[in-house]
């Protein structure tokens, strides 16, 4: 079964490091979110593309976040510098078109 | 007010019991709705749709009232290994999903 793949799966960085998190999606899957999970609260998404474009970053703390899709297929969530709220889990869905989105198993962020 | 709201809970409940969870969104334009799963520190999972004429998939029945702007969960006949985070999950015609804060379920043997 296709799964949406990400890495690193774990990763402890000191605050105002850089960090950086990959995801491929599901082949053939145009649509490419990112989320943040904070413990005990739902996901937020923070980026949408639509291939290569960027859909949605309202929700995008640009000032440290980076997101990009350059091929239109797998996606690279940046953060610089790390902060201490930064800690939570980076989740990863992609989906053809609006249907049903299907999640990575999430990088696990934690920022000391 | 929240855009999704759900009962955190925890919800304990015992082997075949039946449970219901209940969660209002504040959107009336929302178009889509839905229940997620998600074990603990593990990603998400659409666990069903829930579409205006109600719908059951084996234990599990989703409903939703969009007069009263509610969707419901009901499971019936309780697993252990339903124990999990139920997410209730909204969403508006080109606008990314909303997803509540979910409530979680403990079945006890």
């Amino acid at each position: 079964e296709a799964e949406v793949a990400q890495s690193p799966r774990y990763k402890i960085t000191e605050k105002s490091q850089a960090v950086a998190f990959w995801c491929d999606p599901i082949s053939g899957h145009a649509t490419l979110y990112w989320y943040r999970q904070i413990l005990g609260q739902g996901p937020e998404l923070l980026v949408q593309f639509q291939d290569e474009s960027v859909v949605d970053d309202s929700q995008l703390p640009k000032d440290r976040f980076s997101a990009e899709r350059l091929k239109g297929v797998d996606s690279t969530l940046k953060i610089q510098p790390a902060e201490l709220g930064d800690s939570a889990m980076y989740l990863c869905a992609s989906s053809f078109g609006y249907n049903e989105q299907f999640f990575g198993p999430g990088t696990r962020l934690t920022v000391l | 007010r929240k855009e999704v709201e759900q009962d955190p809970g925890p919800f304990n409940v015992p082997e075949g019991a039946t449970v219901a969870f209940n969660c209002t969104y504040s959107n009336s334009a929302s178009q889509s709705f839905f229940w997620y799963r998600q074990d603990c520190r593990k990603e998400p999972k659409l666990l069903m749709s829930v579409y205006s004429s109600g719908n059951e998939d084996g234990r599990f029945t989703a409903q939703l009232n969009r007069a009263s702007q509610y969707i419901s969960l009901l499971i019936r006949d309780s697993k252990l290994s339903d124990s999990a985070t139920y997410l209730c999950v909204v969403k508006g015609g080109n606008t990314p999903l909303v997803f509540g804060k979910g409530t979680r379920l403990s079945v006890i043997a």
